[in-house]
């Protein structure tokens, strides 16, 4: 069965400073989805950046970027120029492939502060 | 603001209770996706409708129940509410279910007394 895991629960970073939340999964099937989701004190869960395990290229959205190693099945994600807006519960989603069923199996979530 | 809405924002009922969860996708998708989000399990998925039909089942107990109207909107329907049921509630929908990235509702806050 597919697994997420995000082994830092809490994560710490200063104003305008980077950071990066790693995340690693655990699958058999080499087409699939990976998923950073945002989730702020409102609880709304917030789409971050979508990465197509096809793709060789890192996907990038604003400050935000990936780094996927297929072989080593990681999926980390780095905040440049962190803001306070940043502060939040950061998940790490992976999506089964169309042909098997289409529900994301979410990591246990790392909470970002930042700090000014 | 995604388009996916969820009513009501926030449900408190006692155990034993029977409650139901509305949501109404963004325009034009066709598929829902129920989340269960609790403290001690984390996110997980219930399960899945598309385009009226149940087409996949997570963790779904058997006092829950969900079904996918003609006009593309989802219920959740929760019985014999435990104090375990309380969590967050999410929906998400995407066009067709296939490769589409979810989209996700504001969530229902679920309340069992």
């Amino acid at each position: 069965a597919q697994t997420v895991t995000q082994s830092q629960p809490e994560m710490s970073v200063q104003e305008a400073e980077t950071v990066t939340l790693s995340c690693t999964y655990d699958t058999s099937e080499s087409d699939y989805y990976l998923f950073w989701y945002k989730q702020p004190p409102s609880r709304q869960m917030i789409l971050v950046i979508r990465q197509e395990a096809y793709k060789q290229q890192n996907a990038t959205e604003n400050r935000f970027s990936v780094n996927f190693q297929k072989a080593a099945k990681s999926f980390s994600l780095k905040i440049s120029d962190s803001q306070l807006g940043d502060a939040a519960m950061y998940f790490c989603a992976y999506r089964t492939p169309p042909y098997n069923t289409d529900k994301l199996i979410f990591g246990t979530g790392t909470r970002l502060q930042v700090f000014p | 603001d995604s388009g996916v809405t969820q009513t009501p924002k926030h449900l408190i009922t006692a155990t034993g209770q029977r409650v139901t969860l509305r949501c109404s996708p963004r325009s034009g998708d066709l598929s829902v996706y129920w989340y269960q989000q609790s403290l001690d399990q984390g996110l997980q998925f219930l399960i899945q409708y598309y385009n009226g039909e149940e087409r996949a089942k997570g963790n779904i107990l058997e006092r829950f129940s969900a079904q996918q109207f003609p006009d593309l909107h989802s219920e959740l329907n929760l019985s014999s509410l435990e104090l375990g049921d309380s969590a967050l509630y999410f929906c998400a929908s995407t066009p067709t279910g296939g490769a589409d990235t979810q989209y996700f509702g504001p969530g229902t806050r679920l309340t069992v007394l």
